[in-house]
């Protein structure tokens, strides 16, 4: 089975500060790559996916996300984080074939923007 | 368009009774899915669907029921609540594999 490891389980910046976020999976097939976003009583929000051709993906508010296939690794930045980005971000992987359906997330990282 | 809709947004039972949460999305997606939240924890799949009447376990079935009569419910049951259930449950839906789910707003139980 799939598992997904997100290192920083907390992590506390200040604005226009830099962010990148770790995450690894352990899969050998191929799979799908996702980054939710979730604000403090809300629903998970779709911020990027990964799916096929170009490894560096664009996502929504600025985010951005590198697949290393050779890392297992699907690592997001932000050039310059904002106090709006304040949130708990996952990481999480499906496989494209075999295997039982949905998601499985990474535990999470809680990141606090300091204005 | 309302997307993912859960009923209750919270909860309170009582250690034994039952109760079914409710989720329904308007947007003809096959896939459906049932997560629970735990704090600080990702996500875990309960059950999914890929279709009406077709339903499967995911990681963390034990407790719970489901049942897919129609595109649009997914409803999630708990027939003896314990403890360890209290939790945030999310549903989500997708029209088909590769594509991202789409996630409710979620319904925060408590089992006391």
């Amino acid at each position: 089975a799939q598992s997904v490891s997100q290192h920083n389980h907390h992590v506390i910046l200040s604005e226009a500060a830099s962010l990148e976020l770790g995450c690894n999976y352990s899969y050998g097939g191929t799979v799908n790559l996702f980054w939710y976003v979730q604000y403090p009583g809300q629903h998970l929000q779709l911020l990027l996916k990964y799916f096929s051709g170009d490894p560096l993906v664009k996502g929504i508010k600025g985010f951005e996300a590198e697949f290393i296939k050779s890392k297992f690794s699907f690592n997001l930045r932000k050039p310059s984080v904002q106090w709006s980005d304040t949130a708990e971000y996952f990481c999480a992987v499906n496989t494209v074939e075999g295997g039982a359906d949905g998601l499985t997330f990474g535990k999470g990282t809680h990141l606090i923007i300091q204005p | 368009n309302a997307g993912v809709t859960q009923t209750p947004k919270f909860r309170i039972l009582k250690i034994g009774q039952s109760m079914t949460l409710q989720c329904t999305q308007d947007m003809n997606h096959n896939y459906m899915y049932w997560y629970r939240q735990d704090p600080g924890m990702g996500l875990k799949l309960i059950y999914y669907s890929v279709g009406a009447g077709i339903t499967d376990k995911g990681e963390v079935p034990n407790g719970y029921n489901v049942s897919r009569s129609t595109t649009e419910d997914f409803p999630l049951r708990l027939e003896l609540a314990a403890p360890s259930q209290t939790s945030v449950y999310f549903c989500a839906s997708r029209p088909d594999k590769n594509q991202p789910q789409h996630f409710g707003d979620g319904t925060r139980l408590s089992i006391l």
